[in-house]
């Protein structure tokens, strides 16, 4: 069964870290560019980061640029976004995602979100 | 970057309903579009892709077309599992957005 398990998410102060990872299985990783989409409280989906399939394309939203990282271990089938100098705006349902086909493209495969909550 | 505008925010009908919600792009996007169903506390789920594409394994009620800057997702017949909020995306260019979303609700 094709298969993404997100972790690592929980309460953070602002201006903290965290790495949150996504553990695939069911499906060749390496074959698959990757995505993180998060849902604020009570709104809609935000696309945050896509990675290309070897790892060397990274793309990001402005929202983020500069202080997330995202990379992805494929000897571990493993994609993660490190998060640093977290606001409560990041404040969210973390998604991660298998991009259908190429590197642009619909989401077919989810996960089922991690909770990060920015709070002092 | 490129704007997704849905309509309307929130539908009201009954099963059985044919149903119909727009989605504008801002600029041309050909037909790099996406659509998604999203119910409470769930991930989304992939319906449509390449604005008329059905997803494998997505009832045939649901269907999707338009090109360029307009779009449209088409339910045929409402059933009560369709009652959910759907969201279209553009794939065409990077920074991916998604639209705002459409609650379908029961009326």
């Amino acid at each position: 069964e094709v298969q993404l398990l997100e972790s690592g998410g929980g309460l953070v102060q602002p201006g903290g870290s965290l790495r949150l990872s996504c553990a695939a299985s069911g499906f060749t990783f390496s074959s698959y560019a990757m995505s993180w989409v998060r849902q604020a409280p009570g709104k809609g989906l935000e696309w945050v980061s896509d990675v290309g399939g070897s790892g060397d394309r990274t793309f990001y939203a402005e929202s983020v640029k500069g202080r997330f990282t995202i990379s992805r271990d494929n000897s571990k089938n493993t994609l993660y976004l490190q998060m640093n100098s977290l606001r409560g705006e990041d404040t969210a349902v973390y998604y991660c995602a298998r991009v259908f086909r190429g590197l642009k493209d619909g989401f077919d495969i989810w996960g089922q979100g991690t909770v990060v909550t920015v709070s002092s | 970057d490129i704007q997704m505008t849905q309509s309307p925010s929130t539908l009201s009908a009954s099963v059985g309903d044919r149903v119909t919600i727009t989605c504008r792009a801002s600029q041309n996007i050909i037909n790099l579009l996406a659509w998604y169903q999203q119910k409470p506390g769930k991930a989304p789920k992939f319906l449509i892709y390449k604005a008329s594409s059905l997803q494998s394994g997505v009832p045939s009620r649901f269907s999707g077309s338009g090109s360029g800057t307009e779009f449209t997702l088409t339910i045929s017949s409402l059933q009560p599992d369709d009652f959910a909020t759907y969201y279209c995306q553009q794939y065409f260019s990077y920074p991916i957005v998604f639209g705002q979303g459409t609650r379908l609700e029961i009326k």
